[in-house]
């Protein structure tokens, strides 16, 4: 069974600086998409970015950028230039080959101004 | 992007009796959705997965007398917790996807609340 591992219950960074998200998982499939997810009070799920698996690059979306390392299982989400906006449990999620999503523990990222 | 409502967005009810969440999906078809259950402070956990036309296939541990799924269209899915107990207090949050390769899209979320 695929699991999602996010080691970092809770991280805080200065506003305008960077942090990155760590994010590890477990799987035995070679074809899959990961996904980092936002969570604001408002409790409403944002999706951040996403990875297909069988792309070496990349991805990126403005601020946010991951590191995906496939041999090791891992994705890291890196935040640019952090805002108060950006303050938010943040889920690592793996989607499966029957389209259902794993969400990991998730991190709980404070911004300070 | 993809949008994806939740009726009612918080709910109060008295233990015993029954309480139906819909989820739409108001822009695309989804034949398939999902359920999911948080609790305060912690991750979502998939409930199920609703299929339309067909029975919805449960996850370990979830019991599918207590938490009946019907997915009666291509845009609608509900979720009706029957004989409600407070320990069935909790934020219940739908997905779909449009069929394109991606991530879900998320409804807002049911606040349910068991006296």
């Amino acid at each position: 069974a695929q699991t999602v591992t996010q080691s970092q219950p809770e991280m805080s960074v200065q506003e305008a600086e960077t942090v990155t998200l760590s994010c590890t998982y477990d799987t035995s499939e070679s074809d899959y998409y990961l996904f980092w997810y936002k969570q604001p009070p408002s409790r409403q799920m944002i999706l951040v970015i996403r990875q297909e698996a069988y792309k070496q690059q990349n991805a990126t979306e403005n601020r946010f950028s991951v590191n995906f390392q496939k041999a090791a299982k891992s994705f890291s989400l890196k935040i640019s230039d952090s805002q108060l906006g950006d303050a938010a449990m943040y889920f690592c999620a793996y989607r499966t080959s029957y389209d259902k999503v794993i969400f990991g523990p998730g991190t709980s990222l404070s911004v300070i101004p | 992007g993809a949008v994806v409502s939740q009726h009612p967005s918080w709910v109060i009810c008295k233990s015993g009796t029954s309480v139906k969440i819909e989820c739409r999906s108001l822009d695309f078809q989804a034949t398939t959705m999902f359920w999911y259950r948080q609790f305060p402070k912690q991750s979502l956990m998939l409930m199920a997965t609703s299929n339309e036309g067909s029975k919805a296939t449960y996850e370990q541990g979830v019991e599918k007398d207590k938490f009946l799924i019907n997915h009666a269209s291509l845009t609608l899915s509900t979720l009706t917790v029957t004989s409600a107990h407070p320990e069935d207090s909790s934020f219940y949050i739908c997905s779909a996807h449009p069929g394109l390769a991606g991530g879900q899209f998320f409804g807002p979320g049911t606040r349910l609340t068991v006296l």
